[in-house]
């Protein structure tokens, strides 16, 4: 298996434009997470998905930030507009649930200048 | 409020000591607690799951240890190698609830000189 595949692996963009991080998650993982690491505040879980319905999206920052996982083996998180304070490392992780634990892609570094 | 903290933030060894990493976390009523590898500009890589039934896991040179009452795990590292240079995470799944709800600590940086 490829383990969890995010692509860009580096971004940089101008504040203003639209940003838009992928993911493919594990295949048969019914769970999808997408945290931003920062080094103030850490990983932070922004939104989850099980079955590809969101299931909790309050740590989504803002209305600038949406999610969507229109199939089992695809997310998008997208940034719109994108500010200088998104500049963090976004991660993709998947699951078959707790028992199993998270499998953590290798993120997407993310400047907005 | 589930907080997790793990101390020391760094710690730097020479090669070849045994060391321990700690965690705490401040709700005992976790579902199971998970450690992780971070080497720099990488993702996460998992290390040790621990279960809520269960008080240690090993997996060749680590140990992880976990005590939901004193709210405290411990991450054991023998004979320290440099390639065991990275961050350390530590991460508690709340009991029940939501899936989501896997908190984090801040790690610890480790760095094993030759």
């Amino acid at each position: 298996d490829a383990g969890v595949i995010q692509s860009p692996r580096h971004e940089v963009t101008e504040m203003g434009q639209e940003v838009t991080l992928r993911c493919k998650p594990i295949s048969g993982h019914d769970y999808l997470f997408w945290y931003r690491q920062t080094m103030m505040r850490g990983l932070e879980l922004l939104i989850y998905f099980n079955n590809n319905v969101p299931i909790d999206d309050s740590g989504m920052p803002e209305d600038r930030f949406s999610a969507k996982m229109p199939n089992a083996s695809f997310s998008t998180l997208k940034i719109q507009p994108s500010e200088p304070r998104d500049s963090a490392v976004y991660f993709c992780a998947s699951s078959q649930g707790q028992i199993y634990g998270y499998t953590f892609g290798s993120g997407t570094r993310l400047t907005v200048v | 409020k589930q907080e997790v903290t793990q101390i020391p933030a760094a710690l730097s060894v020479p090669e070849g000591e045994n060391l321990v990493l700690n965690c705490s976390f401040t709700d005992s009523a976790i579902y199971n607690l998970q450690w992780f590898r971070q080497d720099p500009g990488k993702g996460l890589t998992s290390l040790l799951l621990i279960q809520s039934s269960q008080r240690e896991q090993t997996s060749g040179r680590l140990n992880a240890s976990l005590d939901k009452s004193s709210g405290r795990s411990t991450l054991y590292i023998a004979a320290s190698q440099p390639g065991d240079s990275a961050t350390y995470l530590c991460a508690v799944y709340r009991d029940g609830g939501s899936q989501g709800n896997l908190i984090f600590g801040k790690g610890t940086k480790l760095s094993v000189k030759p």
